[in-house]
This record gives C-alpha cells, structure tokens and sequence, in this order.
C-alpha cells in the first residue's frame, strides 16, 4: 500500500471548518483513500473513502486532488466530540489485504 | 448486536499466565480482524478470519499469541505465558464485506491488558 504522510497535530475552533491534509504521492490506480479516526480510549472509527471523485456523507466530505497525490478530509462544523486522532490510509480494494494504521494526525477542537 | 462486543474490558495478569480475550462481531459481519495497540502508539494487525477461510495469522508476533473464531461468529485471541511487552490495548473489528471495503470496519472499544 502507498505511503501517506499527515501532519502530527493541528488544532481548530469549536464551529469552524477542520481541513485535515493527507499527501499520498505514490498511490497507484486501484488504491483508494479511506479515513478514519480513534477518540480516546476508544477503537477506531470508519469515517468516508473515495477513489478519485470527491465524497461527502454525514460525518465529513471527502476532497482528492485530480491527480490523486493528496487528499482532504472536512469536517464542516468541528465540535468538541470531534477531537481525535484522524488516520488517513490507502489501500487496494482486496479481501486479504488489511487496514494499515500510520500515526495519523491528533486533531485538538478548541472552544 | 449492535455493535462490536469485546470483553473484560480490562484485565490484569501476571506474567507467564494465558489470557483470553473474547470479540462478539456484529451479526452477519463475515470478516474479523483482531489488532493491538500500544500505548501510544499505532495500531498493529494480528490476524484477520473471512467466512470459512483459512485465517491469515501473518500479524501475530509469536507463537505464543493464537486466535479461533468458531461458528464464523465469536472470536478468542488466546496469549500464553503473557511477557510484559504483551501490555497493549487489543481491538477487534469486523465487517460486512470480505475487505471492509464498502462500509469500512467497525472496531470494538477493545480490551486493555496489563501483564504486571
């Protein structure tokens, strides 16, 4: 699977848009973007994957560069709940091929 | 269920005794997947089951660590000998489809093992 590079931390306003960057330079063609997140002290959480068109589902949207090299996760509205630590990960769609978790980026939502 | 069971929540032994864990996927979910976290650091795969398949135990670190899922529903990770560096979060996580790639997993809040 592509190498994804995400920033340590980052923090955001209690109501403001959070922007999280992911850079994946080197994904292939079948590799998708999915994004995920880990609120403490519990498992983490699937939140949206796209391949190449942006997404939007009730938790965030999904924007990917035309190229495919870097990706944004938005959540439009942070709130406190939304303090995290948010995992972006590509991967090819395959029955035996895992989840791999880098070390994403520790989002801090302050009021 | 609901959601992913997972149990004890936390559980303390002492070192070189076996522990079990247990995972209760959701209902109808086909694939599980057991991993381990560190504190503080990233999440680490053990092994993951896909219906009657053979299990891919590529993830587990020893042959000390082994896992059953029995009935393609309830899964046990079993440590033998517990080692201190055996202390992590361990979380289970199932899904729908073979790759989780339609709805994505869903994890349960884990079992906290301190070996001691």
């Amino acid at each position: 699977d592509a190498k994804t590079t995400q920033p340590t931390s980052m923090d955001c306003a209690e109501g403001r848009a959070a922007n999280l960057p992911c850079n994946h330079s080197t994904i292939s063609g079948n590799e998708y973007v999915y994004w995920y997140r880990q609120i403490h002290s519990q498992g983490p959480q699937y939140i949206i994957h796209g391949l190449k068109n942006n997404e939007t589902n009730e938790m965030a949207s999904l924007i990917i560069t035309e190229d495919r090299k870097s990706s944004t996760l938005i959540l439009p509205h942070a709130t406190l709940r939304d303090t995290a630590v948010y995992y972006c990960i590509v991967r090819v769609h395959n029955a035996g091929n895992m989840l791999t978790f880098g070390g994403g980026t520790r989002l801090m939502v302050k009021p | 269920g609901a959601g992913v069971s997972q149990s004890p929540s936390n559980k303390v032994t002492e070192k070189g005794k076996d522990v079990e864990l247990r995972c209760d996927p959701i209902s109808g979910h086909t694939a599980l997947y057991w991993y381990r976290q560190s504190l503080g650091q990233g999440l680490e795969f053990l092994i993951y089951f896909q219906g009657n398949s053979a299990p891919d135990k590529s993830g587990l670190p020893s042959d000390r660590f082994s896992a059953e899922r029995t009935g393609g529903s309830v899964s046990t990770l079993t440590i033998q000998r517990t080692q201190q560096e055996d202390s992590a979060v361990y979380l289970c996580a199932s899904s729908q489809d073979p790759a989780g790639q339609v709805y994505g997993y869903t994890f349960g809040s884990g079992t906290r093992l301190t070996v001691v």
